[in-house]
C-alpha cells in the first residue's frame, strides 16, 4: 500500500493563480481531511469528507474548495491564491472519523 | 483560550531521561490522538485513546476523561525521539490540534 499520497511536494504561485493539491489514499478509507500547518498555529482543519459525495467545512475553509467523487481521491482547490495561503498542507485519512489518522507527506505552498 | 493546550512548548532532555508531555482540553471528546512530526515534516500517529492507558515500546499514553487531561511519556529517551509531539482531540467529525511540543534529546 502507498498509504496517503500528495502532489505536488512544493509549489510556488503568484497571487490570483488557481491550483489543485492532489490527495489520494489506497486504504479504502471513508474519512479524509485537509489541514494547513502554519508556524505557531498548529494544524487547522480546512475541509473534510466522510465518504464519496459528502464534504463539509472545517475551521478555515475560506478560499478553498473540495470535492469527493471517489473514495480514493480528495483534491483541494485554491480558487484565487493569496499570500495568506502560504502554508504547508497535509491530507489525512482514516477508516472512520475516530480511528487512527494516516497523513500524507505534505505540500509546501508559497504564494507570492 | 485554545481548546487544546500542550505543555511544555519546548523540552530538552539528555539521552536516557524520562520525558512527559501534557495535553489539556476544554471540550467533550470522543477520542484523543498523539502524533509525532519528525524534522523532515512527516506526521505519524502514535496513539489513539478514549480511556485509560496505552503502551507501545518506550512510549506510554494516558488519558483522564474527567480531568480532560492526557500525558505522553517517553521512557529511556533516545536522540531519535527528537521530534514535535502533537496532541489532537476528536469531537464529532473534527480534529482540533494542540500547538505541539518540540522535544530535543541530546546524546
Amino acid at each position: 500500500n502507498a498509504g496517503v499520497t500528495q502532489t505536488p511536494k512544493f509549489q510556488v504561485l503568484k497571487t490570483g493563480q488557481s491550483m489543485t493539491l492532489q490527495c489520494a489514499q489506497d486504504m479504502n478509507h471513508e474519512y479524509m481531511s485537509w489541514y494547513r500547518q502554519d508556524p505557531g498555529m498548529g494544524l487547522r482543519l480546512i475541509h473534510y469528507s466522510v465518504g464519496a459525495g459528502i464534504t463539509d467545512q472545517g475551521e478555515v475553509p475560506n478560499g478553498y474548495n473540495v470535492s469527493r467523487s471517489t473514495t480514493e481521491d480528495f483534491p483541494l482547490r485554491l480558487l484565487s491564491a493569496a499570500p495568506s495561503q502560504t502554508s504547508v498542507y497535509f491530507c489525512a485519512s482514516s477508516s472512520w472519523q475516530g480511528d487512527t489518522q494516516y497523513f500524507g507527506p505534505g505540500t509546501r505552498l508559497t504564494v507570492l | 483560550k485554545n481548546e487544546v493546550e500542550q505543555s511544555p512548548q519546548n523540552l530538552t532532555a539528555q539521552e536516557g531521561e524520562f520525558i512527559t508531555i501534557n495535553c489539556s482540553y476544554s471540550v467533550g471528546i470522543s477520542a484523543l490522538h498523539w502524533l509525532q512530526q519528525h524534522p523532515g515534516g512527516g506526521i505519524v500517529s502514535l496513539f489513539m485513546l478514549s480511556s485509560g492507558k496505552k503502551k507501545h515500546g518506550r512510549l506510554i499514553a494516558t488519558i483522564n476523561i474527567q480531568e480532560k487531561h492526557s500525558s505522553l511519556h517517553i521512557t529511556a529517551s533516545h536522540p531519535r525521539d527528537s521530534a514535535v509531539y502533537i496532541c489532537a482531540v476528536q469531537a464529532g467529525n473534527k480534529l482540533t490540534f494542540g500547538g505541539g511540543t518540540r522535544v530535543l534529546v541530546k546524546p
